[in-house]
């Protein structure tokens, strides 16, 4: 299996900061690579895919970037609406493995 | 519109069989993968498997092969998720997600207890 490892674990930010998620695969994964955000009792919404692309009505202060093994998420002005958990997902090859998670709170 | 509708929460006791569905609308049910995702308690996002209505071709993350069957049924465009055995182990939300992963189920709560 692909491992997937996130950093940082959780991170303490304010409104209008620039964030970043780092993601790390065991192996090349190209760019098969999701990111979601997930909030309290609701399922996971896909923000990004194939590393870079903006899922359709996600706002453009997301952005993501990588290939290979490495990839960033990047929130470049935080809202209030931001404040959740964020996972990366491979989806190269079975098992789809995730990350375990980022947790993203207000400082 | 493209949805996944899940059935609701469940409550077993450890040792019974259980098999939730999660019913799709607005596509071509058989033209895409759908995949089941757990999530225990306060925990993360885990993958489970992924089905092929077309042909019923199925994956299992080899941390799930053997303790859970995933199927479908194409008439009714609906996947299901079924244990033969529950555990407690087994108390979690699964989500139905479309192989994109562009779509989701809102998620069924299983609990299982004594």
């Amino acid at each position: 299996d692909i491992q997937m490892t996130q950093s940082p674990s959780s991170l303490s930010a304010s409104v209008g900061d620039r964030v970043t998620i780092t993601c790390r695969a065991s192996q090349s994964i190209s760019s098969f690579l999701n990111w979601y955000q997930q909030k309290p009792g609701k399922a996971p919404k896909l923000l990004m895919y194939a590393a870079s692309s903006l899922q359709s009505g996600v706002p453009s202060r997301f952005s993501g970037s990588g290939s290979g093994t490495d990839f960033t998420l990047t929130i470049s002005s935080l809202q209030p609406e931001d404040f959740a958990t964020y996972y990366c997902q491979q989806s190269y090859s079975t098992p789809h493995t995730f990350g375990q998670g980022t947790k993203l709170e207000i400082k | 519109e493209v949805q996944l509708v899940q059935s609701g929460a469940e409550v077993r006791k450890p040792g019974e069989s259980l098999k939730i569905s999660c019913k799709a609308s607005g596509y071509s049910f058989t033209n895409y993968w759908i995949g089941w995702v757990r999530q225990m308690p306060g925990k993360g996002l885990e993958w489970m498997g992924i089905i092929y209505p077309g042909d019923s071709d199925t994956r299992y993350s080899p941390s799930f092969q053997g303790q859970v069957t995933i199927s479908v049924d194409k008439s009714i465009s609906t996947a299901y998720l079924q244990w033969s055995s529950l555990k407690a182990s087994d108390t979690a939300m699964y989500y139905c997600a479309r192989r994109e992963y562009d779509v989701w189920g809102k998620g069924t709560t299983v609990t299982v207890s004594s």
